[in-house]
């Protein structure tokens, strides 16, 4: 089956950085992924579509100048949290479905636990 | 909208024991997805169901969705404790454009099977 990778698992950092996280797609191309985040406890709710070689679309109440979204290749998009706050504490984690946008299957990435003290 | 209800949200069962998780949802879709999370990691795929009366069995699960009425059920037989997890049901909306929003997940259901 098709593969997602994210990295890194795990991130810990200071308020007021910028963290950067990586969702490869590794055994197929995608035109589409998606970023979701898990607060503890609760289910997954969708921050933004990225479409390779366009701006990403974002959620409402999702804010873009914050949540930078990069998809520059069809095996990679990134996600930059920009000046994190203990508030941005959460589970992010990714997916991407076959290109041609069958959406018959959705992979999804580990997850990245990001930390922010 | 797109709205996706989920019930029970926690549920302790005994193994040995059946039970169903119900999911609903609120707006037209053929394409429903079930899957299993273990505390910590990130979600496992379970089933794939991409038309009415789509039945997948693996196991002691059995998912099934009925697009009329607008739900999906996730069906335990028999269950045993290497089942205890947190359950989602997720629904994908495409356009007739040909492209797709995320997936809008149910907010999932506790199980806990107790020996």
């Amino acid at each position: 089956g098709a593969v997602v990778s994210q990295h890194p698992s795990w991130v810990i950092c200071k308020s007021g950085t910028s963290v950067k996280i990586e969702c490869r797609s590794l055994d197929f191309q995608a035109t589409t992924m998606f970023w979701y985040r898990q607060f503890p406890k609760q289910s997954l709710m969708l921050m933004a579509t990225s479409n390779e070689g366009s701006k990403a679309t974002y959620e409402q109440g999702v804010e873009k100048d914050k949540f930078l979204i990069n998809h520059a290749s069809l095996t990679l998009s990134t996600l930059t949290v920009t000046s994190a706050h203990p508030e941005d504490s959460s589970f992010y984690i990714c997916s991407a479905g076959p290109i041609r946008g069958t959406y018959n299957e959705q992979f999804f990435g580990p997850g990245t636990r990001l930390t922010v003290l | 909208e797109l709205k996706v209800e989920q019930n029970p949200l926690f549920l302790s069962m005994q193994e040995g024991k059946n039970y169903t998780i119900y999911c609903n949802y609120s707006t037209t879709s053929d394409r429903l997805y079930w899957y299993r999370q273990d505390p910590g990691k990130s979600l496992e795929s379970l089933f794939v169901l991409l038309s009415n009366g789509a039945v997948k069995q693996e196991g002691r699960l059995m998912a099934s969705l009925d697009t009329k009425a607008r739900l999906s059920t996730l069906h335990i037989t028999a269950a045993v404790h290497d089942l205890s997890a947190t359950y989602f049901c997720a629904v994908l909306l495409i356009y007739s454009g040909g492209g797709a929003d995320g997936l809008t997940f149910g907010k999932g259901t506790h199980l806990i099977i107790q020996p």
